[in-house]
C-alpha cells in the first residue's frame, strides 16, 4: 500500500530533550515536507526537501532540522524542544515540484507535547 | 495576502443533502493545481480531489465535485448525498508553479452532518 509513514504518533518530552520524529514514504516521491498545524495558524511548512541531499526551509524553520540522506525517509529533529513546539506535526510526499499538479500525501500526523 | 480564503468556519447539513464548501483563490500564475483534502477528528490529512488551472471540466471523485471557476478564482468543493462520516474539518489548498515548493491551505471549513 502506498502510503506516508510517520513515528511516533504521539509524543510528550520535556524541554530541551533531544527527539526525532521519523517520516518513511514508499511511493519512490522526490519531494518530501514537514508542517506542523497549530489552532488559529493553521498549517505552516517548516523544512521541504526536493530530492536526496536537497533542503531548504519553509515559513518557520526555527528550531528544526531535517536530513534527506535516501529517497524515502525524511527525519525532523528537534535538537532542544521548547513548550511552542507542542503542536500537531505532518510530513508529506509527493512528486517532483516540477509538477504543480501533484497532490501531497500526508503522514497520520504526530501530536507532540513539550512540557 | 491570504492566497486561499475559506469563508465559512462551520456549516451544519442534515444527513443526505449536498453541501457546498467555499474556496477563493488568489495567484499570478497561469498554471497551479487546486486540492481539496479531509480532516476528520483523528487528525489524519486525506487528499479528496484534484483541479488543475488548465482543465476544462471540473473534477468529480465519487461524492466529491469540484466547481471551479476560473474567472472568479473559485474552487468550490461539493459533497452530495452527505453521510455522517463526512463531519471533519476540509481544507481548500493550492501549488502554484512558481511556489511548487508548498502548498498552500486555506484556514479550514467544520463540517457537522446532522443525522
Amino acid at each position: 500500500e502506498a502510503q506516508v509513514t510517520q513515528n511516533p504518533r504521539y509524543l510528550i518530552t520535556v524541554t530541551g530533550k533531544k527527539l526525532t520524529v521519523t517520516c518513511s514514504q514508499n511511493m519512490n516521491h522526490e519531494y518530501m515536507s514537514w508542517y506542523r498545524q497549530d489552532p488559529g495558524l493553521g498549517l505552516r511548512q517548516i523544512y521541504y526537501s526536493m530530492n536526496v541531499e536537497v533542503t531548504d526551509k519553509g515559513d518557520v524553520p526555527e528550531g528544526y532540522k531535517v536530513s534527506r540522506k535516501e529517497k524515502r525517509n525524511f527525519p525532523l529533529i528537534l535538537e532542544s524542544p521548547s513548550p511552542n513546539q507542542t503542536s500537531l506535526y505532518f510530513c508529506a510526499s509527493s512528486l517532483s515540484t516540477g509538477y504543480y499538479n501533484s497532490p501531497l500525501h500526508f503522514g497520520n500526523g504526530t501530536r507532540l507535547t513539550v512540557t | 495576502a491570504q492566497k486561499i480564503t475559506q469563508t465559512q468556519p462551520g456549516m451544519f447539513v442534515q444527513e443526505k443533502e449536498a453541501v457546498t464548501l467555499d474556496c477563493t483563490y488568489d495567484t499570478s500564475d497561469q498554471s497551479y493545481g487546486l486540492f481539496w483534502y479531509k480532516q476528520p477528528s483523528s487528525g489524519e490529512m486525506i487528499f479528496l480531489i484534484y483541479q488543475g488551472s488548465y482543465d476544462e471540466q471540473n473534477a468529480t471523485e465519487g461524492r466529491y465535485s469540484l466547481n471551479f471557476q476560473k474567472a472568479r478564482k473559485s474552487a468550490n468543493l461539493v459533497i452530495s448525498a452527505s453521510q455522517l462520516g463526512d463531519s471533519a474539518m476540509y481544507f481548500c489548498a493550492m501549488r502554484e508553479v512558481q511556489g511548487a515548493q508548498k502548498l498552500v491551505f486555506g484556514q479550514g471549513t467544520r463540517l457537522t452532518i446532522n443525522p
